[in-house]
This record gives C-alpha cells, sequence and structure tokens, in this order.
C-alpha cells in the first residue's frame, strides 16, 4: 500500500483567495488524482495529475480554476483559485497502485477546506 | 455514463449483528470494484478490492462479492462492532483509472 499525506489538513479561508494543497506520497506512483468531496456528497474527479506534463480536466473542472503541479512522482498540489463558499469541500488526493489501473486505489486524510 | 448506486443509504443495527451492504452499477464493462470505509471528516481506507474477474474476495469480517454480469456487489460484515460504524463508499473502475463513487452507506452500529 501507498501513504499519502496532505497540507493543511484543514483551512478556513476567505472568498477571492486562493489555497494550495501540498500531497506527499512515501513511494513512487505513476498515477496520481484529486477529487472532492462536497458536504454529504460522494467523491468527484477533477482532474489527473500527470508527471512532466500538463493535468487532464474532468469535466466541469478548469485548470484556471484548479491549477495543478506534479513536479515528480511523490509530490502533487492542487490550488483552489479565487475561492467561493460553494468551494467549501474536502479535498483528497489519490494514488494509483504501483502496478497499474488495476490495482487498488489509495487515498489521502483529505484537506477540509471552508470558504467564507 | 457509469452510474453507481447504494442501498441502503443508512443502517443502523445493534451490535453483534451481520449485515449487507449493497452496490450496483450500471455499465457491466469494469476493470474491478473497490469497497472504501470513510470516518467524518477524515480521508478513504481502502477495504477490498475486486477485480472484475473475480466472484469475491474476503478481509477478516469482510466479504465482499461480485456479479459483473447483473452489475452487483454486495459488501457482508459478519458480527458487527460499534468500531464499524463509518461511511461505507462503493466505487467502479470501468476505464482508464477513473473510478466512479456511490453516495455511500453510513452505518451505525449501536453497542
Amino acid at each position: 500500500s501507498a501513504v499519502i499525506s496532505q497540507k493543511p489538513s484543514r483551512d478556513i479561508c476567505q472568498r477571492g483567495t486562493s489555497l494550495t494543497i501540498q500531497c506527499q506520497v512515501d513511494s513512487q506512483v505513476t498515477m496520481m488524482f484529486w477529487y472532492r468531496q462536497q458536504p454529504g456528497q460522494s467523491l468527484t474527479l477533477i482532474a489527473t495529475a500527470n508527471q512532466g506534463s500538463e493535468a487532464t480536466y474532468e469535466s466541469g473542472f478548469v485548470i484556471d480554476k484548479f491549477p495543478i503541479s506534479r513536479p515528480n512522482l511523490t509530490f502533487s498540489t492542487l490550488t483552489v483559485s479565487n475561492m467561493s463558499p460553494e468551494d467549501s469541500s474536502i479535498y483528497l488526493c489519490s494514488v494509483g497502485g504501483r502496478a497499474g489501473v488495476d490495482h487498488e486505489q489509495y487515498f489521502g486524510p483529505g484537506t477540509r477546506l471552508t470558504v467564507t | 455514463k457509469q452510474e453507481v448506486t447504494q442501498i441502503p443509504a443508512a443502517l443502523s443495527v445493534p451490535e453483534g449483528e451481520n449485515l449487507v451492504l449493497n452496490c450496483s452499477f450500471t455499465d457491466s464493462a469494469i476493470y474491478n470494484l473497490q469497497w472504501f470505509r470513510q470516518d467524518p471528516g477524515k480521508g478513504l481506507t481502502s477495504l477490498l478490492l475486486i477485480q472484475s474477474s473475480q466472484r469475491e474476495q474476503t478481509s477478516g469480517r469482510l466479504n465482499a462479492s461480485l456479479d459483473k454480469s447483473s452489475g452487483r456487489s454486495t459488501l457482508y460484515i459478519a458480527a458487527s462492532q460499534p468500531g464499524d460504524s463509518a461511511t461505507y463508499l462503493c466505487a467502479v473502475r470501468r476505464s482508464g483509472s477513473r473510478l466512479t463513487f456511490g453516495e455511500g452507506t453510513q452505518l451505525t452500529v449501536n453497542p
């Protein structure tokens, strides 16, 4: 399994500001993902963070709002830009197993964001 | 578009009871199915992974089954304990690496 840490664990931010969330994995992984979980709802994939190239975004999510970096195989950041109260969610980093897409996916502890 | 449904949405049982959580998905062309546990305000813990070629997986008191042709999976929890109280999420991987999640079943085990 992979051990994933996220920083910060939680934050309260004012609307219009930006927050960068860090995700660190204890081993090199090919696939890294960012999910959002809005209050009382299930998880929605924001984007796949690709090492050495731009992230691949899901429908409804754009790079200007959620810029992602993936400088190496163990680290990624997600920025939530120009925040509004609707961005209040838990943001989760996830990685695929080292063997590829057919193996387990693991999740970090999440970052609880509240926008006031 | 893959849709994943979990029934029931919430379940409350007395300690010691055996229980079954249900997950159904609309597109049977999946690579695998994964069951997760989520405690309030926390991340997800992987419980069991079933490949599309498998029928079931077991870990301790947990047993997950998969019937791909009918688009169904069940998670069986034996001899439930208060520590099992959490939200249980089912997720299927259909194409690429994208997981599609159900809405979850919120389980409460009462002492």
